[in-house]
């Protein structure tokens, strides 16, 4: 069964800081993977996914993330931190072998920027 | 705005109601899923339509649960006999079936939050 561990439920930077949010997953079968970002009250905005084509995947926003099999990771970074990048961040797995996209999600991580 | 929409965006109910959500797609999308999320929780998936056909349901969809998408268009999903452990998040995505499955890119409504008192 697939699944998606994102550690750390809060991270806080400084605007300009360099942002990482970390995920890493499990798959018996090559995976996609994803990066959603949800503001309050809000439902899910894609920002990248990870189809194979290419393992340094950008999104938008300034956000980019790094498909590293060996490690099972799929960390999100950005250069430089924007207030408006608060949100919470979701990273999804999804199995390349099945008729539909049954997106697992993993728990969260709250982004926090201070000025 | 031609995205997602689900109508009610809050729900407040007592338990043993029942209670229906609505959630219209992106016109030309032939997939609708359903998730819920529950407070400090990401989504997790619940069911999944091929135009009109429901082709997947989660174990997490008892029998109190029921969706539909008559005509492949808007979903609907009901909860029957509605408990406290039903407050959550609903949120609705769609999707274009375009050619690799897993890769295809799933638009989110605004969701619908349920609170059953």
């Amino acid at each position: 069964a697939q699944s998606v561990t994102q550690l750390g439920s809060h991270v806080s930077v400084s605007e300009g800081a360099l942002v990482l949010l970390r995920c890493n997953y499990s798959s018996s079968v090559p995976p996609y993977l994803f990066w959603y970002v949800q503001y309050p009250n809000q439902g899910l905005q894609l920002l990248l996914k990870y189809t194979s084509a290419a393992t340094l995947v950008k999104g938008i926003n300034g956000f980019e993330a790094e498909f590293k099999k060996s490690e099972t990771s799929f960390h999100l970074t950005k250069p430089s931190a924007h207030m408006s990048d608060a949100a919470e961040y979701f990273c999804a797995v999804s199995e390349m072998n099945t008729g539909f996209q049954k997106l697992v999600f993993g728990t969260g991580t709250r982004l926090l920027v201070s000025p | 705005d031609t995205g997602v929409s689900q109508d009610p965006r809050h729900k407040i109910t007592k338990r043993g109601q029942n209670v229906t959500f609505r959630c219209d797609p992106i016109s030309e999308h032939n997939r609708l899923y359903w998730y819920r999320q529950t407070l400090g929780q990401g989504p997790e998936f619940l069911t999944y339509f091929q135009n009109e056909a429901q082709l997947e349901k989660s174990r997490l969809l008892s029998d109190r649960f029921s969706a539909e998408r008559p005509k492949g268009s808007f979903s609907t999903l009901e909860i029957q006999r509605t408990e406290q452990g039903d407050s959550a998040m609903y949120l609705c995505a769609s999707s274009l079936n375009g050619g690799l499955p897993g890769g295809e890119e799933q638009y989110f409504g605004p969701g619908t939050r349920l609170t059953v008192t």
